[in-house]
């Protein structure tokens, strides 16, 4: 049974340029959420879906979309790269918006901005 | 904004020995979440608190909310080599913002053998 997982796992871009970043939930999971997790500090909430709709946003400039697709999958778009965002990515699923059993993370996507 | 505030940053501990680390909301929580971190890892959660003053226990873990609901602990008995990693709080405060973890900075656990 497969576990949330993220594509690519690592990614090097440079200033300026646009980013796809690709999550597929535990099966039968229908919330996806992004988290920014800059080195040595705790993930920061980026957006959540959930029955391919917008349900949250954090404090992110417009740089940064993304959206659900029909079978629960997410994509995070972040635009006008800053050598700020080099981060790891997280993609947290869940079965509905409020989970009472945690979130399950993926492995994240490295991104580097150069 | 809502901001969770997580001491220690560090703590280094024999193996054996107990290992605390604490959190504060600066605003209620609806609950808050536990969540470990292993060296290069992502986050895997260990345990969600709801209740005013609620205390869990998982084998050597225990976790405590507060009576008002802004604060938490997490504590380590004994503890193994195996525990290395950053130990993070995360809370919700619920409303409109369901799904929305605010997580704190993290304490690093480094445990000597």
């Amino acid at each position: 049974d497969a576990g949330v997982t993220q594509s690519p796992t690592h990614l090097i871009k440079t200033r300026g340029q646009q980013v796809t970043l690709r999550c597929s939930p535990i099966s039968g999971h229908k919330s996806v959420s992004w988290y920014q997790q800059v080195l040595g500090q705790g993930p920061q909430f980026i957006f959540q879906y959930y029955e391919k709709e917008e349900r949250g946003r954090g404090n992110f400039p417009d740089r940064f979309s993304a959206r659900q697709f029909p079978n629960y999958s997410s994509e995070l778009n972040v635009n006008a790269l800053l050598l700020g965002d080099s981060a790891l990515y997280l993609c947290a699923s869940s079965f509905n918006m409020d989970s009472n059993y945690g979130y399950t993370f993926g492995s994240g996507t490295r991104l580097t901005v150069v | 904004g809502q901001q969770v505030m997580q001491i220690p940053q560090y703590q280094h501990v024999q193996e054996g020995e107990d290992f605390t680390t604490y959190c504060n909301s600066s605003t209620t929580l609806s609950n808050i979440q536990w969540y470990k971190q292993r060296p290069g890892g992502h986050p895997v959660f260990l345990i969600q608190l709801v209740k005013s003053g609620e205390v869990k226990k998982q084998k050597r873990l225990t976790f405590q909310f507060g009576e008002a609901k802004k604060n938490s602990s997490l504590h380590i008995t004994a503890t193994q080599t195996t525990d290395v990693g950053t130990y993070f709080c995360a809370g919700k405060t619920g409303g409109t913002s369901y799904g929305k973890l605010t997580f704190g900075q993290g304490t690093i656990l480094t445990v000597h053998p």
